[in-house]
């Protein structure tokens, strides 16, 4: 059965301790691994998509990184704004057609 | 340019009633994806609409159904309410169908409480 597993579920951070959100999977026929972050109350937002092995993509304080079993998030230098649950999720292709599977996310927590 | 719409966002309804949920993409995007979020289970795909074809599906009882419409909105139908579909329904949308694009939008959610 297809997998998804991200740890730590919560985190907590002093602003500007860097740290690293990971998301395992057990998967047949990953077309890709995307991140999404959501605050409360609202809808994901698109981060990042990964396709292959080695794969790396930043976007401010972010950077996103996959092997052939897991990918990491990476915070750097994290800021208060940075707080919010942090989901990754898998595409692939099943017999009943295309199909995203989410992990339960990473709640992440910046403090002063 | 306006993001994704859902309405309502916020629905109370009793066991055995039913529930339609409605969604709005931006404008120009014809793939609306539908998924339930709950504490427990996380974000669950429940089926995807494009050109008003569903092309893809999940593991949901046939109580869940959808529809889409000529302008790309896009309904949501759940018949025979449980207290286990009390979640948060989110629908996504995509200038192309999933397999095909790397990006989705999503909505705010509606906010569905089963009593």
């Amino acid at each position: 059965e297809d997998q998804v597993t991200q740890s730590p579920e919560a985190l907590r951070l002093q602003e500007g301790e860097s740290s690293s959100l990971n998301c395992s999977y057990t998967v047949s026929g990953l077309r890709g691994l995307f991140w999404y972050r959501q605050d409360p109350g609202k809808g994901p937002e698109f981060l990042f998509t990964l396709y292959s092995a080695g794969e790396e993509k930043e976007k401010e304080r972010l950077k996103a990184t996959l092997t052939k079993k897991e990918s990491f998030l990476h915070i750097t230098a994290p800021k208060p704004e940075d707080s919010a649950t942090y989901l990754c999720a898998v595409h692939i292709l099943t017999g009943g057609g295309n199909k995203l599977t989410f992990g339960t996310g990473t709640q992440l927590k910046v403090e002063l | 340019k306006a993001g994704v719409t859902q309405t309502p966002r916020y629905l109370i309804k009793t066991r055995g009633q039913q529930v339609t949920l409605s969604c709005s993409p931006i404008s120009g995007h014809r793939s609306v994806s539908w998924y339930q979020q709950t504490p427990g289970q996380g974000l669950q795909f429940l089926f995807e609409y494009f050109s008003e074809t569903q092309r893809n599906k999940g593991n949901f009882p046939g109580r869940f159904s959808g529809r889409q419409f000529s302008n790309s909105r896009s309904e949501m139908n759940v018949s025979t309410l449980e207290l286990g579909d009390s979640a948060l329904y989110l629908c996504a949308s995509s200038l192309a169908p999933l397999g095909r694009t790397d990006t989705q939008y999503f909505g705010p959610g509606t906010r569905l409480t089963v009593l």
